[in-house]
């Protein structure tokens, strides 16, 4: 069945380093991932995505890794702020056509200490 | 920048009453979806919708749930009885039919408290 799960649920970081947050997934069918953002109180932001055909996309200041063969996916975050506090979420989308819905990991609550 | 909303931001409910909530994409999408997060849980699938009608749901969508675009800019969600497990907050999603992005865009929540 698919299943999107993170392997830490929390993660500190002091503020000028880098993060990386890792999620897992099992549905070898799922052909595009997104990376979601969620700050407290907030509807999830939209980081990064990428497709099945890739292993690697770069935005500004992150960038995404995906490891089909362990069906691993990666978000890096260079040089955190304290607006980088929040929780990630990974999540999968199974292409149809129009009707993908997101299924989302569990999540993993990201602190930037000063 | 075009911007997903949503009303109200909190409603409170008592177990047996009926609530809408609602929601108004980004006005040129055309892929609609909601979404409910339990505190502390992940991003839960309801349901999406497309072209006028349902083009999925999840289990969680059962009976007692219903969406409805009455006039081209709103996308509702009815929950008709509601019972205490359906406390959470409730995310509206659009996404653009053009481009190779599967991005979805989340409105800021409604949260829904069931007492």
């Amino acid at each position: 069945g698919e299943s999107v799960g993170l392997h830490l649920p929390t993660l500190s970081v002091q503020e000028g380093d880098n993060s990386i947050i890792n999620c897992a997934y099992s549905n070898s069918a799922s052909d595009y991932f997104i990376w979601y953002k969620q700050e407290s109180g907030k509807g999830p932001q939209f980081i990064i995505d990428i497709r099945s055909n890739m292993d690697k996309r770069q935005g500004q200041r992150v960038t995404v890794l995906l490891n089909k063969t362990v069906k691993h996916l990666s978000l890096q975050i260079a040089a955190t702020q304290p607006g980088d506090s929040a929780v990630y979420f990974c999540a999968e989308i199974i292409s149809n056509f129009g009707n993908e819905k997101l299924t989302f990991g569990t999540g993993t609550r990201l602190t930037i200490i000063p | 920048e075009p911007e997903v909303t949503q009303t109200p931001s909190h409603q409170v409910t008592q177990m047996g009453q009926e609530v809408i909530l609602r929601c108004v994409p980004i006005s040129n999408h055309l892929y609609f979806y909601w979404y409910r997060q339990i505190l502390g849980q992940k991003v839960e699938f309801l349901v999406s919708f497309y072209n006028n009608e349902i083009s999925e749901k999840s289990e969680i969508f059962d009976d007692q749930f219903s969406v409805e675009r009455p006039d081209g800019s709103n996308f509702t969600l009815k929950i008709r009885s509601t019972k205490l497990e359906d406390s959470a907050m409730y995310f509206c999603a659009s996404r653009d039919r053009q481009g190779d992005s599967y991005e979805q865009y989340f409105g800021p929540g409604t949260r829904l408290t069931v007492t």
